[in-house]
């Protein structure tokens, strides 16, 4: 069964880094697309990164150069790196798998973990 | 890509059908659109790609239709699980995006 598993996130002041993790149980991350997407209270749902199996990275123009994705194989693990974080930032972050190729969308979502950006 | 979704919110009984519009401010043609359900404290799930392709294991009572800029998520039968928001998503023009959501009152 496939499951994906987000923590991380917290309460942190503007300006400050956390790194997310989603924990994959089900599949091997290596082996597909592995994105990461947010729900904030004035944008909604937006895709902020993805990262391909064979490992090359995008991101949103929002928090380029900013956030940072990657993946650790031997975990199975998915981690967002977010630096210098803003009030715009703030909301839940989920790690989905992308389908689909370079026009993906998810077919399989964790619950998301919540990012306060507030001091 | 700007979404549009209709309703905002959708009050149905048990047993009704419910439509929900999702629009797009240019052309997706009909192979670029996706719908979630998202229920309330869990995570969102895939139901619908290419616009009218279910995914693994969503029943038939969910059908999605549509071409260009005008799509519909069409639920049969309602039943008080659906209760949910529903979003589409556009994945032809970067950057992919989503509707707002409607949400689905049983």
């Amino acid at each position: 069964e496939v499951h994906l598993a987000e923590t991380g996130g917290g309460l942190i002041q503007p300006g400050g880094s956390l790194r997310l993790s989603c924990e994959v149980s089900g599949f091997n991350i290596s082996d597909y697309y592995m994105s990461w997407v947010r729900q904030t209270a004035v944008k909604g749902l937006e895709w902020v990164s993805i990262i391909y199996s064979g490992g090359d990275t995008f991101y949103a123009d929002s928090v380029r150069g900013r956030f940072t994705i990657s993946r650790d194989k031997s975990k199975n693990t998915l981690y967002l790196q977010m630096n210098w974080l803003r009030a715009e930032d703030m909301g839940v972050y989920y790690c989905a798998r992308a389908r689909g190729g370079s026009r993906f969308y998810f077919d399989s979502w964790g619950q998301g973990t919540l990012v306060t950006v507030s001091s | 890509v700007v979404l549009t979704q209709s309703p905002g919110t959708l009050s149905l009984s048990p047993g009704e059908r419910a439509t929900l519009s999702c629009r797009t401010s240019q052309s997706i043609s009909s192979s670029y659109l996706a719908w979630y359900q998202h229920r309330p404290g869990q995570a969102p799930r895939l139901l619908i790609y290419g616009s009218s392709r279910r995914a693994t294991d969503i029943p038939d009572r969910f059908s999605g239709s549509g071409s260009g800029t005008d799509f519909t998520l069409t639920i049969n039968r309602v039943d008080r699980e659906d209760l949910a928001v529903y979003y589409c998503h556009q994945y032809l023009v970067s950057p992919y995006s989503f509707g707002q959501g409607t949400k689905l009152e049983i």
